[in-house]
């Protein structure tokens, strides 16, 4: 039963387009919503957050979007750059707070030269 | 460097068997999480940790067990070892029981049960 769902497992973009990940929740009690980026043989890293209160999160090149209605978020990249090819898992957390976050399978994003 | 260390980085063993792995949280973290990760499988939370009690359990099998410590490392122990436990396992740290807060990873230890 995954609660959260990356629907694509790649994703190829030209480097300095937009790239744009998405992620569907199935559990309406998810109230905390991460992105982490990872490397071949390393551990992921927090990339960007969003509360359920608001709809969008932006930091630098990164924005994420939530649509709490469709139970859907994305993860903005721009300009896309050869270093963000990783791959990018959604998270989240409920808001009962027994501190599962839970992962989908992760998006491989491909930066093209 | 996220400062979660993990130990060993790499490990091979036969099936049937019992190994340990290490996770020393950063420093000041109270949370430690463990999860599994298989080929094309997302991160699995398996079981979390908070200031050595256990406080939240995920798809952990019962040949699988973890405990933290006074000092707030954490070991996970796999028993009775099968080819499918081959993984990458990583455990994570954060600093608050409860809250919007990120978890901070290691970088894996991966197994390979042969």
């Amino acid at each position: 039963d995954q609660q959260v769902k990356q629907n694509s497992p790649s994703l190829s973009v030209q480097e300095g387009r937009i790239s744009i990940l998405n992620c569907d929740y199935t559990n309406s009690m998810f109230d905390y919503f991460l992105w982490y980026k990872k490397y071949p043989a390393e551990g992921p890293t927090f990339l960007i957050s969003i509360s359920s209160i608001k709809d969008k999160n932006e930091d630098g090149r990164f924005t994420v979007f939530l649509n709490k209605s469709a139970k859907h978020l994305s993860l903005h990249i721009v300009p896309s750059q050869p270093g963000d090819s990783a791959v990018y898992f959604c998270a989240a957390i409920p808001l009962n707070r027994d501190d599962k976050i839970i992962f989908g399978k992760g998006t491989r994003l491909h930066i093209l030269p | 460097d996220s400062g979660v260390t993990q130990t060993p980085k790499h490990l091979i063993t036969a099936t049937g068997q019992r190994v340990t792995l290490r996770c020393s949280p950063r420093s000041g973290d109270l949370s430690v999480y463990w999860y599994q990760q298989s080929l094309d499988q997302g991160l699995q939370f398996l079981i979390q940790y908070y200031n050595g009690e256990e406080r939240a359990k995920g798809n952990i099998l019962e040949r699988f067990s973890a405990q933290q410590f006074p000092d707030l490392h954490s070991e996970l122990n796999l028993s009775s070892l099968e080819l499918g436990d081959s993984a990458l396992y990583f455990c994570a740290s954060s600093v608050v029981d409860r809250g919007n807060t990120e978890a901070f990873f290691g970088q894996g230890t991966r197994l390979t049960v042969v």
